[in-house]
């Protein structure tokens, strides 16, 4: 079948790095996306892997290894705003998302 | 620029009521149509998603039912709404194949089943 596995809550200080892992099992493989959810609102999308690597946005990275199925989210100089729920999403064969349910990121000053 | 709205933002209705949730897209033509619903604290639930006019794919069967009548307009109802039917419903947009991983979300309508 196929499944996204995330931790569920995480925990990191103000000022500092956290990593957030994903694994994924899918039926073909069209790349791994990661989206923020702030309590309340909708998801936005964040970034996109297809190829192995290290995607950097700013404060933001995305890496994919896909021999492993895994994929991490890294946010560097954490911010009260990043206090989020993020979201890793697997695409399929058939371009559907396969969703994870989330990992709740708390931000302590 | 694209821009999606929903609405309503809110909703409370009775079980057994009718339930109708509209979504529309502007700025771009034959988009991808996503319906998904959230539980509290859960992750996304893919409802249905339309690849184009009258063209509607169920990933989960239930008491929901969606229709897609012009191009960038996309419609949730339901005859008969369960308590189990409460949650915060979201439509979204993409482009298709490839790009359909990128999608963009409306504000979304929480609704409340009593």
């Amino acid at each position: 079948g196929q499944n996204i596995d995330q931790p569920t809550e995480m925990t990191a200080t103000e000022g500092a790095i956290v990593q957030i892992n994903c694994t994924y099992q899918t039926s073909g493989f069209n790349g791994l996306f990661w989206y923020q959810q702030h309590a309340g609102e909708a998801p936005t999308f964040l970034s996109y892997n297809v190829l192995d690597g290290l995607e950097e946005k700013g404060r933001f990275s995305s890496f994919l290894s896909r021999s492993k199925g895994y994929s991490y989210l890294l946010l560097k100089e954490l911010q009260m705003k990043d206090s989020a729920s993020y979201l890793c999403a697997a695409m399929d064969s058939n371009y559907q998302l396969i969703w994870g349910a989330g990992t709740k990121l708390i931000i302590k000053p | 620029s694209q821009t999606i709205h929903q609405w309503p933002a809110t909703l409370v209705q009775p079980v057994g009521s009718p339930l109708s949730l509209e979504c529309t897209v502007e700025g771009t033509s034959n988009p991808n149509l996503y319906w998904y619903r959230q539980a509290a604290g859960r992750g996304l639930q893919l409802l249905f998603y339309s690849v184009g006019i009258g063209q509607i794919s169920s990933e989960v069967p239930q008491n929901l039912s969606a229709s897609r009548p012009q191009d960038r307009q996309f419609i949730l109802s339901s005859k008969k709404l369960l308590l189990s039917d409460s949650g915060f419903y979201l439509c979204a947009w993409s482009a298709e194949g490839q790009d359909a991983g990128e999608q963009y979300f409306g504000p979304g309508t929480r609704l409340t089943v009593t």
